[in-house]
């Protein structure tokens, strides 16, 4: 998983509730990013950061939140606003080029009841 | 919308046998490929990536080629073995500052011994 870590790897939460997903990595990578996978399907992005303290939405960001407040944490958080927030979550990061390999952490697979 | 797409959405084949795998792209923007393994439950690996100043890549029993007239990717995986079973995602990085990585919807390959 390349020093990539997500807790925890499995999360169950009510309907209604907000829920952080937590993404840290020990790469000094500059770049961050958040996916969503449903079964059978492909990557989704949600949000990604390219430096510290800046972030931009992808292309499903509604009902989540992210922050980069350190270079090594991209928090995020589904918030009670996403309607069908059951999904594998997977966290990545690369370096500064646009070229540099992304690395992938082991995902969180999360359920709301 | 997605610019990447894998022709097929399964393969099975025999082991020992060679694997293909193709990948549609779509825009010619895009100078840097990568190919990616997802082993179920798991987070993507890196498997081997390509730039557009290339027109073949090897690596260890892998091998990908880019045909940029054609705007196509393929793996080729040598000798295909059981522990290759997963689902494998192309992925295309546009020359545009600030973009992140455009994944396709991958290929199931299913290997049987």
């Amino acid at each position: 998983d390349g020093g990539i870590t997500q807790s925890p790897k499995y999360l169950f939460r009510k309907e209604g509730q907000n829920v952080t997903l937590s993404c840290e990595q020990n790469l000094n990578h500059d770049a961050m990013y958040w996916y969503r996978q449903d079964p059978g399907q492909g990557l989704r992005l949600i949000y990604y950061s390219q430096i510290v303290n800046d972030f931009q939405k992808g292309d499903i960001a509604e009902g989540y939140s992210v922050s980069r407040e350190k270079k090594e944490s991209f928090p995020l958080t589904v918030t009670s606003a996403q309607k069908n927030p059951t999904a594998f979550y997977l966290c990545a990061s690369k370096g500064f080029l646009r070229t540099d390999t992304q690395y992938f952490g082991p995902g969180t697979r999360l359920t709301v009841l | 919308g997605e610019s990447v797409g894998l022709h097929l959405p399964t393969l099975s084949v025999q082991e020992g046998d060679n694997s293909i795998i193709n990948c549609a792209y779509s825009n010619s923007a895009s100078d840097y490929f990568i190919w990616y393994k997802q082993e179920s439950g798991k987070g993507p690996q890196f498997i081997i990536d390509i730039r557009s100043n290339m027109d073949k890549r090897q690596g260890q029993r892998v091998t990908v080629l880019l045909n940029k007239t054609v705007k196509h990717l393929s793996l080729q995986i040598a000798a295909t073995q059981p522990g290759d079973s997963a689902v494998y995602f192309c992925a295309e990085s546009p020359n545009q500052a600030g973009t992140a990585l455009i994944f396709g919807k991958g290929t199931t390959l299913s290997v049987s011994s």
